[in-house]
C-alpha cells in the first residue's frame, strides 16, 4: 500500500509556480521521498528525490518539512506540457509503491 | 526517451489465454521491475528481478510470473487471463548499486486488453 496521500487534482495557470503537496506521516528515517510524473499514455518519468534536505534540479524543487511528514514539489514556471499525473512515493524496501497521484492541469 | 523498450505495444487476448510481455532494460541496468496500471489508477508493483531471480513481489497471484535473462532483459508471463488483467503493463529498469538512491527508468508500456 502507498504510504502517501495527495490531493486528487489541482489546476495551475501557465507561467505560475505549481506547488504539489504530499503527506507521508509514517515515513521512516531512512526512506527517501520520490516524485514521478506520468503524461497521458506514457510511462512514468522521474522528477526528483530527497531524504531530509531540500533538493533542486532542472525540472523542479523538492521541499521536505523538518519532521519529514510532508513534502511539496514545486514546478517554478509551469507550462502546458507539465499537465500530467504527479506521484509522490515513499520507497518500501526496494520497490516503488505508487498511489493515485495528483492530476495537475496547467491552463493557458 | 529512457532506453527501456517494451513489446508488444498493444495486444488483445481472450479470457483463459496466456500472454508474454517483453522488456529490454536500459544499458548498464541490471534490475527490472514490472508494474500493472489499470485505467485511472497508479501503477501497482508486480515484482522485481535482479540477477535472474525474483527479488520482491507485490500482491499478485502466482499466475503472474517472470524471467530475467543474462543480458538483463525480462519477460512477464500471465496465465489464465481474466478480464481484470486488462491494463497497461510497465517495465522499469535500474541499477542495483543505485537502488537506494537511484531512479527507475520506465518504458512506454504494453497495453493488454482481455475480452
Amino acid at each position: 500500500d502507498a504510504k502517501t496521500t495527495q490531493p486528487p487534482s489541482m489546476d495551475c495557470a501557465e507561467g505560475r509556480a505549481a506547488n504539489l503537496p504530499c503527506n507521508h506521516s509514517t515515513i521512516s528515517g531512512n526512506e527517501y521521498v520520490y516524485w514521478y510524473r506520468q503524461i497521458h499514455s506514457q510511462g512514468p518519468q522521474y522528477i526528483i528525490h530527497g531524504l531530509k534536505n531540500n533538493e533542486t534540479n532542472e525540472m523542479a524543487s523538492l521541499i521536505i518539512t523538518e519532521d519529514r511528514k510532508s513534502s511539496t514539489l514545486i514546478l517554478p514556471h509551469a507550462t502546458l506540457r507539465d499537465t500530467a499525473v504527479y506521484y509522490c512515493i515513499v520507497r518500501v524496501d526496494d520497490d516503488m509503491r505508487f498511489g493515485a497521484g495528483t492530476r495537475l492541469t496547467v491552463k493557458p | 526517451e529512457t532506453g527501456v523498450t517494451q513489446s508488444p505495444t498493444h495486444l488483445i487476448k481472450t479470457r483463459g489465454q496466456q500472454v508474454t510481455l517483453r522488456c529490454s532494460s536500459q544499458s548498464g541496468h541490471n534490475t527490472v521491475s514490472w508494474y500493472q496500471q489499470a485505467l485511472g489508477q497508479g501503477p501497482q508493483f508486480i515484482f522485481q528481478y535482479y540477477r535472474e531471480e525474483e527479488n520482491g513481489r507485490g500482491n499478485f497471484p502466482p499466475r503472474f510470473s517472470g524471467l530475467q535473462f543474462p543480458n538483463y532483459s525480462s519477460e512477464l508471463n500471465v496465465n489464465a487471463l481474466e478480464l481484470d488483467d486488462s491494463a497497461l503493463y510497465l517495465c522499469a529498469s535500474s541499477s542495483w548499486n543505485d537502488m537506494r538512491t537511484g531512479e527507475l527508468f520506465f518504458g512506454e508500456g504494453s497495453r493488454l486488453t482481455v475480452l
